[in-house]
Parts: C-alpha cells; structure tokens; sequence
C-alpha cells in the first residue's frame, strides 16, 4: 500500500527554525509536494521537489532524498502567522496524489 | 485570492440525494483536480481533468463523477450521498498535465453536509 507520514503535531517559538519530516512509500514517485494550510481556509503551495537536493524559496526550503523516500520542510525566521497545517504529498506512478496526515505547527511568542 | 472559483460555498442535504459542485479554474489553467477532505480522513485526492480528458484518477467512489467542459469549468457530481460524504470538497487549477506545470491552485471549497 501507498504511506506517507509526517509527525502529527509541533511546537516552536517565534524566531526559531523548525524542521517538518516526511517519509513515503507510494507506487513510483512523480515529485513530491508541500503545502501550508490554515485552519478553515484551502491549501497553499509552498514548494515541489522531484530530483535529490534542497529548494530554496524565501523563508522556507525543501529537501528530498529519493533513495531514503524522505523530504522535511525547513522553516526559518518563524512568525506567528506560520501557524498552519502542513502537508506532504507525493504523486505517484498512476499520477495520483497521496497525502500524508499533515502537520498542526503552533508558533509561540 | 488564488482566482479559482467553486460554488456554492456550503451544501445542506439528505441522505440519498444527489448534488452537483461547480469549479471554474484560473483563466488559462487546463487542468482541474477534485479533492475531499475530511476530519478522520485528511485530504484525498478524487480525480483529475485536463483539457476536458480525464487525466487521473485517485479514490474516487463509484457514486461520484465529474467531469470538464469546453470552457474549461468541472463539475463534481455525488450521488446516492451518505453521511460519511460529509466533507470539504476542494477544487484546484494548474497550467498543464504532469508534475511540469506544478504549482496547483486551490478554490475556497464547498462544505458538503449530509443529514
């Protein structure tokens, strides 16, 4: 079967840097995805990773190691309205997008 | 604003019934993909529809369909509704087909309510 899974809750303060891990295992891989969404609103697209290396975008980066199906979300300079789910999606050799739980950040002052 | 629209914004209905959610797609956007989310189910992936072609497929049930038009806007249809149906249900445009055109764009959702 298809997995994905992200740690279901974290915690940081403001200011801090916060590392988000994935790991997967799906049926052949397509590129792996990440995005933020806030409590009641649609997601947002943060980043896209396909080949191994870290993807640098402002404030937040994302690394992928195809070999080890693992990728983390890297969060610096963290603000209050970083305060969001996160979630890892990776689509798969039939095209389709298998989602990870996702992950509740909570950014503290 | 992501410039993907979705109506209507909130769905009340019965068991048994059917529906139908509407998306229009970013101008110039080919591609639309349907998703649920729920609270003990996170976000699932339904189908995906490019240029009016069915692109892929992910764990939609054999109740629901969907399908796109020449002007490019999807409907979801879900029928025989059950209460486990209940749900967000997300629309999201993209440039192309594949994992070249990437970055998806989400609609704000229509909240389904099955009672």
């Amino acid at each position: 079967g298809q997995n994905i899974d992200q740690p279901t809750e974290m915690t940081a303060t403001e200011g801090a840097i916060v590392q988000i891990n994935c790991t997967y295992q799906t049926s052949g891989f397509n590129g792996l995805f990440w995005y933020q969404q806030h409590a009641g609103e649609a997601p947002t697209f943060l980043s896209y990773n396909v080949l191994d290396g870290l993807e640098e975008k402002g404030r937040f980066s994302s690394f992928l190691s195809r070999s080890k199906g693992y990728s983390y979300l890297l969060l610096k300079e963290l603000q209050m309205k970083d305060s969001a789910s996160y979630l890892c999606a990776v689509r798969d050799r039939g095209q389709n997008f298998v989602f990870g739980p996702g992950t509740r950040l909570s950014v503290l002052p | 604003d992501s410039g993907v629209t979705q109506t209507p914004k909130h769905l009340i209905t019965a068991t048994g019934q059917r529906v139908t959610l509407r998306c229009s797609p970013r101008s110039g956007d080919l591609s639309v993909y349907w998703y649920q989310q729920s609270l003990d189910q996170g976000l699932q992936f339904l189908i995906q529809y490019y240029n009016g072609e069915e692109r892929a497929k992910g764990n939609i049930l054999e109740r629901f369909s969907a399908q796109q038009f020449p002007d490019l806007h999807s409907e979801l249809n879900l029928s025989s509704l059950e209460l486990g149906d209940s749900a967000l249900y997300f629309c999201a445009s993209s440039a192309g087909a594949d994992s070249s055109s990437y970055e998806q764009y989400f609609g704000p959702g229509t909240r389904l309510t099955v009672t």
